[in-house]
């Protein structure tokens, strides 16, 4: 299957600070990408979609001032937690889908985030 | 409710034998189905995919829906130990760009 690359696996920072996280398809173009959240024992919860050069649309109940997501090429989107809280300590999965029918969506390795 | 529900387990069972993952759906909308495997502190792992009613095979692997019923299985067979992970079953519906809907996941564990 496609690669796709994401980008740190884990990271540790401090309240009040913001944290980037970058999703990169390695081996083909990400027309959609999507970013979920994923608390222990707990299903994946999508965050929101992005389609490259548009703005992404955020599912409800995340505030989209806070989680800061770029899709500026067919191959990265990152999304940055601004000012955050212990409350967003979680692991965050991005996933990549080529094509607009193409329904499969290849999934990073997740970043683990801890607010301290 | 949440539009897929699956019993998050966990499952145990002996290497070599059949297991049953199962979910249901609420959206009628719903176009595709996946099966993903995730090993903690992992991304998940595509490991099937379809999107009509019926069987869909792929090796020890065996998907299978039923879209009266909104019932989606996979069932693996000749289980083995590197199979114990967790197991994610999602829909998708072209309405919503097809993002994916997931279950809790089903925590298996195979034991020699």
């Amino acid at each position: 299957g496609a690669v796709v690359s994401q980008h740190p696996s884990w990271v540790i920072c401090k309240s009040g600070t913001s944290v980037k996280i970058e999703c990169r398809s390695l081996d083909f173009q990400a027309t959609t990408m999507f970013w979920y959240r994923q608390f222990p024992k707990q299903s994946l919860m999508l965050m929101a979609t992005s389609n490259e050069g548009s703005k992404a649309t955020y599912e409800q109940g995340v505030e989209k001032d806070k989680f800061l997501i770029n899709h500026a090429s067919l191959t990265l989107s990152t999304l940055t937690v601004t000012s955050a809280h212990p409350e967003d300590s979680s692991f965050y999965i991005c996933s990549a889908r080529a094509g607009d029918t193409n329904t499969e969506a290849f999934f990073g390795q997740g970043t683990r985030l801890t607010v301290v | 409710q949440k539009e897929v529900e699956q019993d998050p387990g966990p499952l145990s069972v002996p290497e070599g034998a059949i297991v049953s993952l199962n979910c249901t759906y609420s959206n009628s909308a719903f176009q595709y189905f996946m099966w993903y495997r995730q090993y903690s502190r992992k991304g998940p792992e595509l490991l099937m995919y379809t999107y009509s009613s019926g069987n869909k095979e792929d090796g020890r692997f065996t998907a299978q829906v039923d879209k009266s019923s909104k019932y989606i299985s996979l069932f693996i067979r000749d289980s083995q130990p590197s199979d114990s992970a967790t197991y994610l079953c999602a829909s998708a519906r072209s309405n919503s760009g097809y993002a994916l809907n997931f279950g809790k996941g089903t925590s298996l564990l195979v034991t020699p």
